[in-house]
C-alpha cells in the first residue's frame, strides 16, 4: 500500500523558515517525482514544486524561486520542503504528492495527509 | 506565472451534464497534452479524474470525460449526481519541470 506520511503542524513567525517532511512507503521512492502542493484556507490548489529523487533535480513555481528548497533523501525515502522568508500569505496546508506509478503519465495520484503551516506574529 | 482560468462555479440538476472550462496559454494547455483534472471534497485530498487530456485512471467513473481545443481544456460530467458536488481543478504541465493549477470550480448539484 502506497503511503505518504507528513510531519506535524507548524506555527512560525514572519521571516522565519519552515521545513516539512514526507516519508513514503509501498513503492520505489526513487522512480517517481515528488510534488508539493499547497492550499491556503478556503482557497484553491497551488503547485509549489517538485523533486526527482533519483538525481535531486528540481522544478519550482516561479513565485517561490529563491526561497524554496525541495530535497529527497533516498536513504530514508523522505522528501523535504523548506520555505524561507515566511509571510502570512504562506499560511496553508502543504501536501506532498506522487504518481507512484507510470499509469497516470506523471500526474500525482497519491497524497500525504497535509501539513498545516501557520505564519503569525 | 498565473494560474489557469476556470469559472468560479457551475451548477446543474441531477441527471444533467455540465462542462467546466480551463483556459491557459500556448505555453501550457495549448502546447502540451499533459492536462489533468482533480476533484476535491471538503477536507479531503484531491482525487485524479482525468490525465493526458482525456484518459481516466482505473476506477474513475465513465461519467467524467475530458477534452482540449487550442488553449482551453474541458471537463464534462454527465449524469450529474449528488456526490459530484465538490471543487474541481485543472492542471497542466508548463515547462522545465513546472506545473500550474487552475483557479478551481465549485460544482453545485441543484
Amino acid at each position: 500500500e502506497v503511503q505518504l506520511v507528513q510531519s506535524g503542524a507548524e506555527v512560525k513567525k514572519p521571516g522565519t523558515t519552515v521545513k516539512v517532511s514526507c516519508k513514503v512507503s509501498g513503492y520505489s521512492f526513487s522512480d517517481y517525482y515528488m510534488h508539493w502542493v499547497r492550499q491556503a484556507p478556503g482557497k484553491g490548489l497551488e503547485w509549489v514544486g517538485l523533486v526527482d529523487p533519483e538525481n535531486g533535480g528540481t522544478g519550482y513555481a516561479e513565485k517561490f524561486q529563491g526561497r524554496l528548497t525541495i530535497t529527497a533523501d533516498t536513504s530514508t525515502d523522505t522528501s523535504y520542503m523548506e520555505l524561507s522568508s515566511l509571510t502570512s500569505d504562506d499560511t496553508a496546508v502543504y501536501f506532498c504528492a506522487t504518481p507512484a506509478s507510470f499509469a497516470t503519465s506523471g500526474f500525482v495520484d497519491y497524497w500525504g495527509q497535509g501539513t498545516l503551516v501557520i505564519v503569525s506574529s | 506565472q498565473s494560474a489557469l482560468t476556470q469559472p468560479a462555479s457551475v451548477s446543474g440538476s441531477p441527471g444533467q451534464s455540465i462542462t467546466i472550462s480551463c483556459t491557459g496559454t500556448s505555453s501550457d494547455i495549448g502546447y502540451w497534452k499533459y492536462v489533468a483534472w482533480y476533484q476535491q471534497h471538503p477536507g479531503k485530498a484531491p482525487k485524479l479524474l482525468i490525465f493526458d487530456v482525456s484518459n481516466r485512471p482505473s476506477g474513475v467513473s465513465y461519467r467524467f470525460s475530458g477534452s482540449k481545443s487550442g488553449n482551453t481544456a474541458s471537463l464534462t460530467i454527465s449524469g450529474l449526481q449528488a456526490e459530484d458536488e465538490a471543487d474541481y481543478y485543472c492542471t497542466s504541465y508548463r515547462s522545465t519541470s513546472t506545473y500550474v493549477f487552475g483557479t478551481g470550480t465549485r460544482v453545485t448539484v441543484l
